[in-house]
């Protein structure tokens, strides 16, 4: 089955850029979607196919994919950043897979 | 208002059967698959299940941990999703997530509030 792989934790000063990784197989051959939960609180989708984002989602946040690796990238981090953060793909035999999910702390 | 609302959650013993429901509006319901997605206490998300759209024949999927013992179905005339869950266990306990997938976009893009399902004796 399809693993993704997170960092546990990610800490940024407060406006400094923090990355978060999503690390599987060949992950650059999916399509890459990023969520963002905040404590109570449902996911939120921030980025979409690897480097799009929703409508009213600030343009601080980015995303790539390559190789193994699947980065989100959060510029001029604000406290109101804080928050787990979780990848997600579609694989055509485990289906639906999220990344463990990564603790972002704004220091 | 775009939304998703999630009601039936509650407590179960081991073995028995529960169903939670979600009720959408604001947004065309019926172009939409619709997934259940549960988060245990203070872990990670964890996608549970699938019912695809009229086009793709409203067919299911669903996730190797509940598969045999959970249900996906849909009423696209009442704008609903239904998760029947059966011989449930203690590790079923999380907080469900009723949540649509954006033709386009192929993610997420609508979540509910979700619903919090205790199985325990």
């Amino acid at each position: 089955s399809y693993g993704l792989t997170q960092p546990l934790s990610v800490s940024v000063a407060l406006g400094q850029t923090a990355s978060i990784t999503c690390e599987g197989h060949n992950i650059v051959g999916k399509f890459v979607h990023w969520y963002q939960q905040k404590p109570g609180q449902a996911p939120v989708l921030v980025i979409y196919r690897d480097s799009h984002r929703p409508s009213g989602i600030p343009e601080r946040f980015s995303g790539s994919n390559s190789g193994n690796t699947a980065t989100l990238t959060i510029s001029r981090a604000q406290a109101g950043d804080e928050a787990d953060y979780y990848c997600q793909v579609w694989d055509y035999s485990t289906y639906v897979v999220f990344g463990g999910g990564t603790k972002l702390t704004v220091l | 208002e775009v939304q998703l609302v999630e009601s039936g959650g509650g407590l179960a013993q081991p073995g028995g059967s529960l169903r939670v429901s979600c009720a959408a509006s604001g947004f065309t319901f019926s172009d939409h698959h619709m997934d259940w997605v549960r988060q245990a206490p203070g872990k990670g998300l964890e996608w549970v299940g699938r019912v695809r759209d009229k086009d793709n024949s409203y067919t299911t999927d669903y996730a190797a941990s509940v598969k045999g013992r959970f249900t996906i179905s849909r009423d696209d005339s009442k704008n609903s999703v239904i998760l029947q869950m059966n011989s449930l266990k203690t590790e079923d306990t999380a907080v469900y997530y009723c949540a649509a997938t954006s033709p386009s976009a192929g993610a997420f893009d609508i979540w509910g509030q979700g619903t919090t399902v205790t199985v325990s004796s």
